[in-house]
C-alpha cells in the first residue's frame, strides 16, 4: 500500500495570511506514460463529508476559489491557501489514486490564529 | 445534480453483519464513467477506502477488508450496497458512499461526489 503522510498535523494562521500543507507519499504517484500525478486534495468541515478541492495534484475543481492551489510532483506535494478566510477552517486530506488500495493522508487541521 | 444518500442501521452488535445502502438520485448509476465507492471514517480519525463497484457488478476491495466486505449494485433501484460481516468495535465509523471517476484504462481516480455519511456504532 502507498502510505500518505501529512505535515503539520495542525496549524493556525491569521486571516488573510498564507497556509501551507505538505503531503508525502511512500512511493511516486507520477505516472510516466501521461506525466500526471495521481494525487487529490479534499477539505472536510465539521459534520460534513469531504469536498474535492484539487486533482491531478494541481487542477482546481470547478467552483473552488482560486486562493486554493496545489503543487508538487513524484512524492512531495503542497496545498496552499494563499489568503486564509474564516470559511477555510477545516481538515485537509491528500489522497493518492495511483494504485489500489486508494489511501488518504491523516489530515491537517487548519484554524484561525 | 447527482446526490448520494446512505441508509441503514446506526447500531450493530459485535459479530453481526453491517448492511448499508446508498441511493443515487439526479443521475443513473448505469451511466458509466464512474465507480461507486464506500469510504469510512472512525470518530476523530482519517479516511479509509473500503472498495468500489462498477454498474456491471465488477468490484475492487481493500485487501485487508476483502474477506469481510461485499459491495453489490441494484441498477433497477439506482442503489448500491455494502455488507461487512463479523463486525467489531473497530468497524465503528461514519460510512460514506461516494462517486469516483475512472480513466480510459479503468483506473480509479478521485472522488467528486460524497454522500452525507451515516454513523454506524458496533456495540452490544
Amino acid at each position: 500500500d502507498i502510505v500518505m503522510t501529512q505535515s503539520p498535523d495542525s496549524l493556525a494562521v491569521s486571516l488573510g495570511e498564507r497556509a501551507t500543507i505538505n503531503c508525502k507519499s511512500s512511493q511516486s504517484v507520477l505516472y510516466s506514460s501521461n506525466n500526471k500525478n495521481y494525487l487529490a486534495w479534499y477539505q472536510q468541515k465539521p459534520g460534513q463529508p469531504p469536498k474535492l478541492l484539487i486533482y491531478w495534484a494541481s487542477t482546481r475543481e470547478s467552483g473552488v476559489p482560486d486562493r486554493f492551489s496545489g503543487s508538487g510532483s513524484g512524492t512531495d506535494f503542497t496545498l496552499t491557501i494563499s489568503t486564509l478566510q474564516a470559511e477555510d477552517v477545516a481538515v485537509y486530506f491528500c489522497q493518492q489514486y495511483y494504485s489500489t488500495p486508494i489511501t488518504f493522508g491523516p489530515g491537517t487541521k487548519v484554524d484561525i490564529k | 445534480q447527482v446526490q448520494l444518500q446512505e441508509s441503514g442501521p446506526g447500531l450493530v452488535k459485535p459479530s453481526e453483519t453491517l448492511s448499508l445502502t446508498c441511493t443515487v438520485s439526479g443521475g443513473s448509476i448505469s451511466s458509466g464513467s464512474y465507480y461507486w465507492s464506500w469510504i469510512r471514517q472512525p470518530p476523530g480519525k482519517g479516511l479509509e477506502w473500503i472498495g468500489y463497484i462498477y454498474y456491471s457488478g465488477s468490484t475492487n476491495y481493500k485487501p485487508s477488508l476483502k474477506s469481510r466486505v461485499t459491495i453489490s449494485v441494484d441498477t433497477s433501484k439506482n442503489q448500491f450496497s455494502l455488507k461487512v460481516t463479523s463486525v467489531t468495535a473497530a468497524d465503528t465509523a461514519v460510512y460514506y458512499c461516494a462517486r469516483a471517476l475512472y480513466d480510459s484504462s479503468g483506473y480509479f481516480l478521485f472522488i467528486d461526489i460524497w454522500g452525507q455519511g451515516t454513523m454506524v456504532s458496533v456495540s452490544s
